[in-house]
């Protein structure tokens, strides 16, 4: 099973870019990225998902180089309200064996 | 998209007791999926869920110790038994769904926030 390691925090400024690393080494051929958000009090967010190269919604980019064994989701021109921690997962959604492991998660915070 | 309720959202309970732990979602889904989430620290998978069928549960965590029912395909119990207080934790359902665009979503529910006296 792919085991995930994300730094443990990052501060950032209103309207910078911010990118979070998150390391699988060991990621299968058929595992998907996927991160998500997280605040206190709730449950976690789907952000976006990818397999491959670049993935870009409304809210975040996620990018995977060739060798998959890492990828860096980046939010363009964070907020406030941006300050929560985020989640890599790794696993395989279309497998039917349900192995996710979180990552160790980042605690983000945006300063004013 | 799923909306998903958790009853408790918290409880503070006696060590050696029970707690049930309710889910429920607002439209039909095949699996469901149970977390513990240790204060501070990531969600960990618990078990998984299928609608008629005994729960799947990952390593470190046994039926006897957090037995799951999954009478329909809207809703779920987890019961945390026999507690102590290495088990306070806040303890979180979801569902997956695949999208239009193709991605796998997991929705989580709000979670119970469990403490072991």
């Amino acid at each position: 099973l792919a085991k995930t390691t994300q730094p443990i925090s990052m501060d950032s400024y209103e309207g910078q870019e911010v990118n979070i690393t998150c390391s699988h080494n060991n990621i299968a051929t058929n595992d998907y990225i996927t991160w998500y958000q997280q605040f206190p009090s709730q449950g976690p967010r789907f952000i976006i998902q990818g397999y491959k190269t670049k993935v870009t919604n409304e809210v975040a980019s996620l990018f995977i180089p060739a060798d998959r064994k890492s990828s860096t989701l980046s939010l363009p021109r964070v907020s406030l309200s941006d300050t929560a921690v985020y989640y890599c997962l790794v696993g395989d959604p279309a497998s039917g064996t349900y192995k996710y492991i979180f990552g160790t998660g980042t605690r983000l915070k945006v300063l004013a | 998209s799923a909306v998903i309720s958790q009853k408790p959202s918290r409880d503070i309970c006696q060590r050696g007791t029970s707690l049930t732990i309710q889910c429920q979602v607002d439209s039909q889904v095949t699996m469901m999926f149970w977390y513990r989430q240790q204060p501070g620290q990531s969600l960990t998978l618990i078990a998984t869920a299928n609608q008629g069928s005994e729960a799947t549960y990952e390593s470190g965590f046994v039926i006897d110790k957090f037995p799951i029912s999954r009478p329909n395909l809207t809703f779920s119990t987890l019961t945390v038994s026999n507690m102590s207080p290495e088990d306070s934790s806040i303890y979180l359902c979801s569902v997956e769904r695949l999208r239009d665009r193709g991605y796998y979503e997991q929705y989580f529910g709000p979670g119970t926030r469990l403490t072991v006296t």
